[in-house]
């Protein structure tokens, strides 16, 4: 079985560039989750999506923003970007409550 | 709401020893509990998880964790650490009620493991 799949592994972008940061779930499971691990930040939460809704967003401003298609592969894209956007950004799949997140390996950005 | 709490942001153990990492959680209600371990440059990896029946779970690699709701506590234990267990590990929580689906993680604590 094929795990969660993020593309690109890494991406260096100047400040003020837009980005799309891309997601797929393991096969089954609806709902995909985006976090930022900054350094020394820990994990933020970013999004959530199931079925294709946006069911939860962290605190971030409105250029951080995604969306799901069908196949519920997901988007991440962030608009403006700044310096401090620069982060480990890991995409997560869930078959239910209770189970755990699968995460992908992360989309290292450097913002320049 | 909800919160995690990991003593210790690093911890350093010798190859053989006991390895012990601290969470605590804030909850009303029993949540589902897990752990995570995250090897440099990589994703998250599931470690093991607590949901319902027996409050002693084991997970991958030896390691294992006992939820005790007395103490809100899930510390993860194994008993004889090893060389490739420097990483770091992430407690995290999800509400047994509807939180927004998300996973809440404790700050980390990184584990290096001396010859």
């Amino acid at each position: 079985e094929a795990g969660v799949t993020q593309s690109p592994t890494h991406l260096i972008k100047t400040r003020g560039q837009q980005v799309t940061l891309r997601c797929s779930p393991i096969s089954g499971h609806t709902s995909v989750y985006w976090y930022q691990q900054a350094l020394g930040l820990g994990l933020q939460f970013l999004l959530w999506y199931d079925e294709g809704e946006e069911r939860n967003r962290g605190n971030f401003p409105p250029r951080f923003s995604g969306r799901q298609f069908p196949n519920y592969s997901s988007e991440l894209n962030v608009n403006a970007l700044e310096l401090e956007d620069s982060a480990l950004y890991l995409c997560a799949s869930s078959l239910a409550v209770n189970y755990g997140y699968t995460f992908g390996s992360g989309t290292r950005l450097t913002v320049v | 709401a909800q919160s995690v709490t990991q003593l210790g942001s690093h911890v350093s153990v010798s190859e053989g020893a006991l390895v012990l990492l601290r969470c605590n959680y804030s909850s009303s209600v029993p949540p589902y509990l897990f752990w995570y371990v995250q090897y440099p440059n990589q994703g998250l990896q599931l470690l093991l998880k607590y949901t319902t029946g027996a409050t002693l779970v084991k997970g991958i690699n030896g390691f294992e964790a006992e939820f005790k709701k007395s103490e809100t506590s899930f510390h993860l234990t194994k008993p004889s650490a090893h060389m490739s267990d420097a990483a770091e590990y992430f407690c995290a929580v999800r509400p047994t009620y509807n939180q927004g689906g998300k996973l809440i993680f404790g700050q980390g604590t990184e584990l290096s493991v001396k010859p």
